[in-house]
């Protein structure tokens, strides 16, 4: 079976502009969640998406946005980048909303 | 606040000695409980779990952890450490016991292991 999968691996991107992000869950799972990892901190919770719908979201501001498609697939979106958003996004897939999750490597972020 | 701390940002232990890693956190209720293990420009990798049951859970690796509700811990040990073991450790909890709520994370211990 495969893992999670994200795309790009690394992206530069200017302040103010918009990012996309891809990710595609593990084989068998509907529900992705994700991440934001600042360099030398854990992980920091973005939302979760099941059956295509956002069903948790943590404290991040309503320009981090995101879909989930009927693959299970997903998309995080992010608009006006500022500095402070450089950071590896991770996705991370799972069977059901009570799942364990199974991170992807990540998307390497940079904002200049 | 939920919050989870990993009071040591380094440690360093000599291959073939044994380690623990330590972890806390802020709540009452039992949560779900997680270590995961982080290779420089990796993703996550899940080494053990506990939800319920038996406070001393077996993962891969050779790692275990055990769970002790009263002093709102999930410790993480090895009896015996390998050069490739080095790497951050992330101890995560779901405050929410299988809710919407994400992986709450500590801000991770680094691993060095000495020849």
């Amino acid at each position: 079976e495969t893992g999670v999968t994200q795309s790009p691996t690394h992206l530069i991107k200017t302040r103010g502009q918009q990012v996309t992000l891809r990710c595609s869950s593990q084989s068998g799972h509907n529900t992705v969640s994700w991440y934001q990892q600042a360099l030398g901190q854990g992980p920091q919770f973005i939302f979760q998406y099941y059956r295509e719908e956002e069903n948790g979201r943590g404290n991040f501001p309503p320009r981090f946005s995101g879909l989930q498609f009927p693959n299970y697939s997903s998309e995080l979106n992010v608009n006006a980048l500022e500095l402070d958003d450089s950071a590896l996004y991770l996705c991370a897939s799972s069977l059901g909303e009570q799942g364990t999750d199974t991170f992807g490597s990540g998307t390497r972020l940079t904002v200049v | 606040a939920q919050s989870v701390t990993q009071p040591d940002i380094h440690i360093t232990v000599s291959e073939g000695a044994s380690l623990e890693l330590r972890c806390n956190y802020s709540y009452g209720a039992t949560p779900y409980l997680f270590w995961y293990v982080q290779s420089p420009g990796q993703g996550l990798q899940l080494l053990l779990k506990y939800f319920s049951g038996d406070t001393l859970v077996q993962g891969i690796k050779g790692f275990e952890a055990e769970f002790k509700r009263s002093q709102s811990s999930f410790n993480l040990r090895k009896p015996s450490v390998h050069w490739s073991d080095a790497a951050e450790y992330f101890c995560a909890v779901d405050f929410s016991g299988g809710g919407a709520d994400g992986l709450t994370f500590g801000k991770g211990t680094h691993l060095i292991i000495q020849p």
